[in-house]
């Protein structure tokens, strides 16, 4: 299957500063990619739609001005966690859908975010 | 969207097969379902996926009766490198994927 990595897979930052985290497609283009967050024992929730070239749909409930995405090419997508805060620590993982093949979609091995 | 439903939590021995269920009542026409595994502090990985009857891959079979209300993940001979979380989800071309609460699968020597 096609592949979708991660950068950092692990980053420590204090409070009040910003992260960035890469979400790549390495084999193939996503026009659309997602970005998900889990906390311990719970599921993935969907916090965002990734669209290139063009503004990404949050979904409810998540700060787009705190959770800024930017999916400038066709394998790159960002999400930048802005003025982070202890409870921002969580498990963020991207997944981006070949356009090939549209009903298969693949998952980063995700970027554990700790705020201290 | 299509919410799908399946048990919390199943048990087994290595050596076991596993057959987890999921319904999907409202699956619309276009929708596939998928069946994700989680380890943890990975990412979902792709088991398996299918449309109707049944699909077998080289890992896990998918059982899916006519009505496609529900499905069935069939994983033989478990191993204790299989415990881990198992997401069923529905799936269309239009929409993005919504994950239910998974199923831990422990596998037990």
């Amino acid at each position: 299957g096609a592949v979708v990595s991660q950068h950092p897979s692990w980053v420590i930052c204090k409070s009040g500063t910003s992260v960035k985290i890469e979400c790549r497609s390495l084999d193939f283009q996503a026009t659309t990619m997602f970005w998900y967050r889990q906390f311990p024992k719970q599921s993935l929730m969907l916090m965002a739609t990734s669209n290139e070239g063009s503004k990404a749909t949050y979904e409810q409930g998540v700060e787009k001005d705190k959770f800024l995405i930017n999916h400038a090419s066709l394998t790159l997508s960002t999400l930048t966690v802005t003025s982070a805060h202890p409870e921002d620590s969580s498990f963020y993982i991207c997944s981006a859908r070949d356009p090939g093949f549209s009903y298969e979609q693949y998952f980063g091995p995700g970027t554990r975010l700790t705020v201290t | 969207l299509a919410k799908t439903t399946q048990p919390i939590s199943m048990d087994s021995y290595e050596g076991q097969e596993v057959n987890i269920t999921c319904s999907h009542n409202n699956i619309a026409t276009n929708d596939y379902i998928t069946w994700y595994q989680q380890f943890p502090s990975q990412g979902p990985r792709f088991i398996i996926q299918g449309y109707k009857t049944k699909v077998t891959n080289e890992v896990a079979s998918l059982f899916i009766p006519a009505d496609r209300k529900s499905s069935t993940l069939s994983l033989p001979r478990v191993s204790l490198s299989d415990t881990a979380v198992y997401y069923c989800l529905v799936m269309s071309s239009a929409r993005q994927l919504t994950f239910g609460s998974g199923t831990q699968l422990t596998v037990l020597p």
